[in-house]
């Protein structure tokens, strides 16, 4: 049974503070995915990684930034957390070759306060 | 950049009806995918899709890909309480990025 596993389901964080959501997956997937999901704005796309080491920005990386030391682990963190990063953050998981499916794992809500 | 528009937004229906959730896109898409989220938790793939055409059944839910690879449908047959939830319909591109669709909010009604 494939697994992505999120650190935390909920979390609370003051403004100013430094959070980091960690992100396993068990399937030996290549690609390695970070979202938000907000009510009316649908999931975005923060971050993707390819390959150990390697990142490419999505559509609203700033304010983020991530880490993959590890092919299995994909780190999002958020420098200074601000009041408009409360969310749910979502991290995704796919292999690098076949029918593209990308499994999600069950999601950190955030609030930031 | 939202590729793919999901219709309708929300749908309200009772038990027992039949319904179809529509998922389209000027872009032509690699595969695509079928969500259902409930409140809280992370969307859980349903069906992947890859081939023009294709049409794949999980028990009530039938799932087409369109013959151009840019729409998809899902279609419930006699919709029941636990079918409620968020539907996402998300696209693959050829360079193994996704695109998720707004959503459909499905509420079935005892």
């Amino acid at each position: 049974d494939v697994k992505v596993t999120q650190s935390s389901r909920y979390l609370v964080k003051r403004t100013g503070e430094k959070v980091f959501l960690e992100c396993v997956q068990d399937m030996d997937h290549e690609n390695m995915f970070w979202y938000r999901q907000d009510p009316g704005l649908g999931l975005r796309l923060i971050y993707f990684s390819y390959d150990v080491k390697m990142k490419e920005k999505g559509d609203i990386p700033e304010g983020y930034s991530v880490s993959r030391e590890k092919k299995e682990r994909f780190s999002l963190i958020l420098e200074s957390a601000s009041t408009n990063q409360t969310s749910m953050y979502l991290c995704a998981s796919s292999a690098w070759w076949g029918a593209g499916e990308q499994y999600v794992g069950p999601g950190t809500r955030l609030t930031v306060t | 950049t939202q590729l793919l528009e999901q219709s309708p937004q929300f749908l309200s229906i009772q038990e027992g009806e039949n319904l179809t959730v529509y998922c389209n896109s000027s872009s032509v898409f690699s595969s695509l995918q079928w969500y259902r989220q409930e409140p809280g938790e992370g969307p859980v793939l349903l069906v992947t899709v890859v081939t023009g055409g294709e049409v794949k059944k999980l028990k009530r839910l039938t799932f087409q890909f369109g013959d151009a690879r840019k729409d998809s449908s899902l279609h419930i047959t006699a919709a029941q309480p636990g079918d409620t939830g968020l539907y996402l319909c998300a696209g693959a591109n050829t360079g193994n990025q996704f695109y998720f669709g707004t959503g459909t909010s499905l509420t079935v009604i005892p």
